[in-house]
């Protein structure tokens, strides 16, 4: 199971910031990768990125200048931070598990999401 | 970079069948996956591995692909099965999630 938590508003430029908890036993596994992945007001999915357990971290170039994304295994948890946040960055935000082996990429498991609005 | 796209909508009767397609460049070189994602809800794996099935989703649900084009079919469909749907694949060449734009499946 994965859990998002964090702050439900955001003021504009400021950082926005996400912690997804992971139960089980994955979290450390060598076939997982952990992602976060956003849906606009009526849009579809836009994947932002995805981190290792070792930290090994891939970045969606729409986003690359201004996401940091970081693991803490003690906790099983990973996060997201969004700098310079406006109000196109008001979405829902899904924490997801992963799956990879022999080549194929799959999220098996998703959080419920978490809507963060951006405004003054 | 790779590019999936989706009609935005498809609209069946119940009973019958419902094609949703995805197309991308040579996407049959690639593993695709589909979602279900009803409203208010997270996304849920429908189809993985081009047409494997996770357990608990029905039988009605299958996925295929040939040249361009994946398509996921729904026989008989149910009330239950209106949500919209999203392809996805790995892009290996950078190391990234690609999904479709979704599509709206209507029920009439």
């Amino acid at each position: 199971q994965l859990q998002e938590s964090g702050p439900g508003l955001v003021k504009p430029s400021e950082t926005l910031s996400l912690t997804c908890t992971v139960s089980g036993d994955s979290f450390t596994s060598h076939n997982y990768l952990w992602g976060w992945i956003r849906q606009t007001p009526g849009k579809g999915l836009e994947w932002l990125g995805t981190v290792s357990y070792s930290g090994s971290i891939d970045y969606s170039p729409s986003f690359q200048s201004r996401i940091t994304m970081s693991v803490d295994t003690s906790q099983s948890q990973f996060s997201l931070r969004l700098s310079s946040v406006t109000a196109a960055d008001t979405a829902v935000y899904f924490c997801a598990s992963l799956y990879f082996s022999s080549g194929l990429y799959y999220f098996d498991f998703w959080g419920q999401g978490t809507l963060v609005t951006v405004s003054s | 970079s790779y590019v999936l796209t989706q009609p935005p909508s498809v609209s069946v009767a119940p009973g019958n069948t419902a094609r949703i397609t995805c197309d991308g460049n040579n996407i049959e070189d690639k593993d695709v996956h589909w979602y279900q994602q009803k409203p208010g809800q997270a996304p849920v794996l429908v189809i993985y591995y081009d047409f494997d099935r996770p357990s608990g989703i029905p039988e009605r649900f299958s996925g295929s692909d040939s040249g361009n084009t994946a398509t996921l079919t729904i026989t008989s469909v149910e009330a239950g099965d209106e949500a919209d749907y999203y392809c996805q694949v790995w892009d290996g060449n950078s190391n990234r999630v690609v999904f479709g734009g979704g599509t709206k499946l209507t029920v009439l």
